[in-house]
């Protein structure tokens, strides 16, 4: 299995909730990444939360990482519809030239 | 004021067939990828190359050959094309010379469809 492995592959809600991805992954890391895809286009980043560090945010973005558990959580609040996309977290793993991403979230939001 | 553009958009081909895909970036980065995108959205990294030299070749089929005539441009070329090579190909860009950790984020281009029949 890969090093990065997102929860739930789909979710789909309604605009305005929040929506919550998640991410395991196996190895010691650097760092963890998010990124979004739009429809037919290339990944976009989002957010880079570094080993030693809990909990980041920006704008509407919140990640949390626990590398006891070796997990991540994306939350989006407040969702719009614009926020419909594919979602990847990806790790810098410990002495590798390399960053890994998992396979990915698809997120809808229902208007 | 594309940052990392490939060309084509969309490629279609038969099997066996030689075929190329352009990178470049305007960012002024030391480091560029080539990543391989799956029918199952799981992205794979292919190559990656730091000013011109190769740092990572991800287990790919000689069939591939990854070419950096300067820091500014990344070109993938592919003989002899299988029908395991329909995928989504992504060039991306990294900024700072390749040393660990490097807590960098990637910048990536649009993609190209490859599909071959």
């Amino acid at each position: 299995s890969q090093q990065g492995e997102e929860d739930p592959q789909a979710l789909s809600i309604q605009e305005g909730e929040n929506a919550t991805m998640n991410c395991s992954y196996k190895t010691s890391i650097n760092n963890l990444q998010w990124y979004r895809q739009n429809s037919g286009r290339g990944l976009v980043h989002l957010i880079l939360i570094r080993s030693n560090e809990r909990e980041k945010h920006s704008g509407r973005l919140r990640v949390t990482l626990d590398t006891s558990k070796k997990s991540s959580s994306l939350l989006i609040t407040a969702s719009r519809a614009a926020d419909t996309a594919s979602y990847f977290c990806a790790t810098e793993i410990q002495g590798a030239q390399k960053l890994v991403f998992g396979q990915g979230t698809r997120l809808t939001i229902n208007p | 004021d594309t940052a990392v553009s490939q060309t084509p958009k969309y490629l279609v081909t038969q099997m066996g067939n030689d075929k190329s895909i352009k990178c470049e970036q305007n960012l002024g980065h030391d480091t560029m990828y080539w990543y391989k995108q799956d029918s199952k959205k799981f992205l794979k990294i292919m190559f990656s190359y730091n000013n011109k030299e190769l740092i990572i070749n991800e287990t790919v089929p000689n069939r591939f050959s990854p070419k950096s005539p300067d820091k500014a441009h990344l070109n993938l070329h592919i003989n002899s094309l299988e029908l395991g090579d329909s995928a989504v190909y992504f060039c991306a860009s990294s900024q700072s010379p390749w040393k660990l950790p490097t807590n960098e984020k990637l910048f990536f281009g649009s993609g190209t469809q490859l599909s071959v029949l």
